[in-house]
């Protein structure tokens, strides 16, 4: 069964500390992983695809990562407005090496950001 | 605009009733999605549908049902039989062979 796990639950920085958000994830013919930023009683709002270890994608003040095993979410000098929910999702392959369609989330990790 | 529009954005409902959710997307893709949101929780997969009159339950279908009569529409009904369903309820939806999925803005069921 697939399985993703986000640490820490919460984390509050100050405006400018940067820091890290890490999803690891347990999940056979990994097809792709997702970062999404959700703020309170909004939908989703994908920010990064990775499909493979060693890839890297930046959005702003935004660094995703992935290993074989987690990825990363680096926040560099983030400011008030980054403050929100931010949830990792796995997407695997079905049988037949075919899209399989599921999305597995994480329970997520709230940030704030006090100026 | 292109989006996913999720109606309505409360709702309200006794006990005993059945109510159904409204999600519409004219992005044209094929997959479309219902998730579940509970307090400190992820999104927990209700039902999933890859093409027209065809959807498969995901982990927590007990209690719910669906339809997928258009490419556009994917409808969620919560039955009688759901125990506690007051939850955040999103739709989303992704183009066959590309992996991310677009999520709506949510309907807020409360049980009265």
């Amino acid at each position: 069964e697939d399985q993703v796990t986000q640490s820490p639950e919460a984390l509050r920085l100050q405006e400018g500390e940067s820091s890290s958000l890490n999803c690891s994830y347990t999940v056979s013919g990994l097809r792709g992983l997702f970062w999404y930023r959700q703020d309170p009683g909004k939908g989703p709002e994908f920010l990064f695809t990775l499909y493979s270890a060693g890839e890297e994608k930046e959005k702003e003040r935004l660094k995703a990562t992935l290993t074989k095993k987690e990825s990363f979410l680096h926040i560099t000098a983030p400011k008030p407005e980054d403050s929100a929910t931010y949830l990792c999702a796995v997407h695997r392959l079905g049988a037949g090496g075919t899209s399989y369609g599921k999305l597995t989330f994480g329970q997520g990790t709230i940030l704030t950001v006090h100026p | 605009d292109g989006g996913i529009t999720q109606s309505p954005k409360y709702l309200f409902r006794k006990e005993g009733q059945n109510v159904t959710l409204s999600c519409e997307q004219n992005l044209n893709h094929d997959a479309m999605y219902w998730y579940r949101q509970d307090p400190g929780q992820g999104l927990r997969l209700i039902y999933y549908s890859q093409i027209v009159n065809d959807f498969q339950k995901g982990d927590i279908a007990e209690g719910y049902s669906v339809s997928r009569e258009k490419k556009e529409s994917f409808p969620l009904t919560v039955t009688s039989a759901q125990k506690n369903p007051t939850a955040f309820y999103l739709c989303a939806s992704r183009l066959t062979g590309e992996a991310e999925a677009f999520f709506g803005q949510g309907t807020r069921l409360t049980v009265v």
